[in-house]
């Protein structure tokens, strides 16, 4: 059972605007402490997606937009692609535990 | 280059030890926390421990906290995890990873390490 709650999975055509959803508590998002995200293509190391919420790496599409609020934070993908096809994890900071913690991942599938 | 390059994983018998290396390049290494996150197969990422720059700051997850050492030896730009008493909950890919200085996320990840732990 993870800190943080992500859907299992998601899927979308081609295209499509998706949205993943990282669900916390008062202990870490709804703390204030950011919310990032990170990629992992199939078999590969996860990749920084989005840090402090809403900030894009240098070299990461604008279709990949992140926003938080409350105890709640959301990934947006538009104009979705093959490419994009992965697994999703946010990742927080949790004051109770005083640790890192990450959500349970979601699969994106691209129909 | 900027790169991380885990070692030293393996088969490992229940209740045995392991010692993981993470080989850093492209950055001065001293600068930054590291970390070790794991992933066992078909499952999610877990934190597991940090260290800072100095080797001085030091924090473990609570399910390895007794069992697992972190280190580093900056003269020679490596990170370690010293894994002791290992059960099979605790086979997994591990992944180095370079904390962003004045934040908590992660910008640069290894490949990877699989450990496999037999009973």
């Amino acid at each position: 059972q993870s800190v943080l709650t992500q859907p299992p999975s998601v899927s979308g055509t081609p295209g499509q605007r998706i949205f993943i959803s990282c669900t916390g508590t008062s202990s870490n998002i709804g703390g204030g402490y950011h919310v990032h995200w990170y990629q992992q293509l199939p078999g590969t190391a996860p990749k920084l997606l989005i840090f402090d919420n809403d900030n894009r790496p240098s070299g990461v599409p604008d279709r990949f937009s992140g926003s938080k609020s409350g105890t709640s934070a959301s990934l947006a993908i538009t104009g979705l692609q093959s490419e994009d096809e992965a697994d999703y994890y946010c990742q927080s900071f949790d004051t109770s535990l005083t640790a890192t913690v990450f959500g349970g991942g979601t699969k994106l599938t691209v129909l | 280059q900027l790169q991380l390059v885990e070692s030293g994983g393996g088969v490992v018998n229940s209740g045995g030890s392991l010692r993981l290396s993470c080989a850093a390049s492209g950055f001065f290494f001293n600068d930054f926390f590291m970390t070790w996150i794991r992933q066992a197969p078909g499952k999610g990422l877990e934190w597991l421990s940090y260290i800072g720059g100095t080797g001085s700051t030091i924090s473990y997850a609570e399910s390895v906290r007794g069992r697992f050492t972190i280190s580093r030896d900056n003269a020679k730009d490596s990170l370690y995890l010293q894994m002791t008493s290992l059960t099979a909950e605790d086979t997994a890919v591990y992944y180095c990873a370079r904390r962003i200085r004045g934040g908590r996320y992660f910008d640069l990840w290894g490949q990877g390490t699989l450990v496999t732990v037999s009973s």
